[in-house]
């Protein structure tokens, strides 16, 4: 198994640009999730889903829009970027039911820049 | 509100020693606390969980203490080692209505020096 797999691993954007981060796991998850990660500020959720076709908003989600129309993938997507979206970006997953203890399972994660 | 509290922010030891790492939270309804490694330009990967009835748990050099009453839980390190560098991120779960909801402390960065 892979895991849960992010690309690109950086990307620079001038503003007002778009672009998609993109997130796929292989362990069929139910839950999947993005949080921004910036200096001396624990993670921050941007967006969740807790399975293909539900999506709902974390604590941060302005200027951020997501999808998932399969299990697997859950893609990020920037609409007009600005430099305050310079972070390190975390796709996150973990399994529904029984098998769900509450474990999330991180992707290695995306790096933007917004200059 | 929801909190966690991380100390300390930071902590340079030398190879061999053993250090402490503190986690106030908090958190309501409480349903387990996790501690998370996370390498530099990596994701967090999770080291133990304790859950409200656990008091210690141990995953080799690493152990986990939690005092539900005091709200407060600890990670040790034992005889660090180079490979412990890393940030150590404290996460508190909250489950409503059956839902999960993560509230994570902003981490203590460990360097681990020979």
């Amino acid at each position: 198994n892979a895991g849960v797999t992010q690309t690109p691993k950086f990307q620079v954007l001038k503003t007002g640009q778009s672009m998609t981060l993109q997130c796929a796991q292989d362990m069929n998850h139910e839950y999947m999730s993005w949080y921004r990660q910036d200096p001396g500020m624990g993670l921050r959720l941007i967006h969740y889903s807790v399975g293909a076709g539900i999506t709902d908003q974390g604590e941060v989600p302005n200027g951020y829009n997501v999808s998932r129309s399969t299990t697997e993938d859950f893609p990020l997507r920037l609409l007009s970027a600005a430099p305050s979206q310079t972070s390190v970006y975390f796709c996150a997953s973990r399994p529904g039911g029984s098998a769900n203890t509450g474990e999330l399972f991180f992707g290695e994660g995306s790096r933007l820049t917004v200059l | 509100k929801n909190q966690v509290e991380q100390s300390p922010q930071s902590l340079i030891i030398l190879e061999g020693k053993n250090c402490t790492l503190q986690c106030n939270y908090t958190v309501s309804p409480f349903s387990n606390l996790r501690w998370y490694k996370q390498d530099t330009g990596r994701g967090p990967v999770s080291l133990t969980i304790m859950t409200f009835s656990e008091n210690t748990k141990s995953n080799g050099r690493y152990t986990a203490t939690l005092d539900a009453d005091t709200k407060q839980s600890s990670l040790h390190i034992t005889a660090s080692q180079l490979s412990d560098s890393a940030s150590y991120i404290c996460v508190v779960s909250a489950i409503t209505s059956g839902t999960y909801k993560y509230i994570f402390g902003t981490g203590t960065r460990l360097k681990v020096l020979a």
